[in-house]
C-alpha cells in the first residue's frame, strides 16, 4: 500500500492560487491518486482523480508527474471556504484484497482575507 | 437519493455498554467502510466489505464487529465501549470499478460517540 506524505498545514491569502503536493514513492502501477476535502464536523468529499499527466474539474487541476511518485493539487484563487483538510489517497481501485484507500493527516489549508 | 445515512448523530455511553451504530445506502454500492476520527486527527479505517456477506479488517478493528448482510446496510457494533472509543465514526460507501464508478467513497455525515 503506497503510503503519502504530505504538508500538515498551509497558508494562503483569498484570490490566490494554491498547490499542496503529496509524495507517494512507492505507488505501484495499479495505484490512482486521489484528493478528498473535509469541512469540520462533516465527512470528506472527494475533490479530483487522476493517473497520470494532467485533470481538470470546475474545482480544481491535478498534476500528476511521469514518475508518478508525487502529485500536486491546485485550487485556483482560493477564498475563505476553501479553509478545509485536504487528503491525498493512493491505491488500487480494484481492492482484490488488498487493504482498500486509507487517510492520512491530511493538509490543513487556512485561508485568510 | 439520500446517500449514505448514519444514526444516531450523537451518543454518550458508559464504560461497558454496547451499542451498534447503524449505516444504510442508496446507491446499490457494493463496497462499504467504517472509519473513525479522533479529533485533530486522520481518518483511520476499521472494516470494510466488498459486498454482502464479506467483511474484513481494517487499521483499527479491535472493539468493534461489523455484518453486512444486504447490500444497503452495514453496522458497525461497538461491545463493551471504552473512553478510548470516544470518536466521530464515519461511514463511507463507493462502487466498484466494473460498475462503471471512480472508487469515489462517498461518506456519511458522521455519529459522535462519546465513552464516560
Amino acid at each position: 500500500l503506497a503510503k503519502t506524505t504530505q504538508p500538515i498545514s498551509m497558508d494562503s491569502y483569498e484570490g490566490q492560487e494554491v498547490n499542496i503536493t503529496c509524495s507517494h514513492n512507492n505507488i505501484a502501477t495499479n495505484d490512482y491518486i486521489t484528493w478528498y476535502q473535509q469541512f469540520p464536523s462533516q465527512g470528506p468529499r472527494f475533490i479530483i482523480q487522476g493517473y497520470k499527466t494532467k485533470v481538470t474539474n470546475e474545482v480544481a487541476s491535478l498534476f500528476i508527474p511521469a514518475d508518478r511518485k508525487s502529485s500536486t493539487l491546485s485550487l485556483p484563487r482560493v477564498s475563505l471556504s476553501d479553509t478545509a483538510v485536504y487528503y491525498c489517497l493512493v491505491g488500487d481501485l480494484w481492492i482484490s484484497g488488498n487493504t482498500p484507500l486509507v487517510f492520512g493527516k491530511g493538509t490543513r489549508l487556512s485561508v485568510i482575507a | 437519493n439520500a446517500g449514505v445515512t448514519q444514526t444516531p448523530k450523537f451518543r454518550i455511553l458508559k464504560i461497558g455498554q454496547s451499542m451498534t451504530l447503524q449505516c444504510t445506502q442508496d446507491m446499490n454500492h457494493n463496497y462499504m467502510y467504517w472509519y473513525r476520527q479522533d479529533p485533530g486527527m486522520g481518518l483511520k479505517l476499521i472494516y470494510y466489505s466488498v459486498g454482502a456477506g464479506i467483511t474484513d479488517k481494517g487499521e483499527v478493528p479491535n472493539g468493534y464487529n461489523v455484518s453486512r448482510s444486504t447490500t444497503e446496510d452495514f453496522p458497525l457494533r461497538l461491545e463493551l465501549a471504552a473512553p478510548s472509543q470516544t470518536s466521530v465514526y464515519f461511514c463511507a460507501s463507493s462502487s466498484h470499478p466494473g460498475q462503471g464508478g471512480t472508487g469515489e467513497l462517498f461518506f456519511g455525515e458522521g455519529s459522535r460517540l462519546t465513552v464516560l
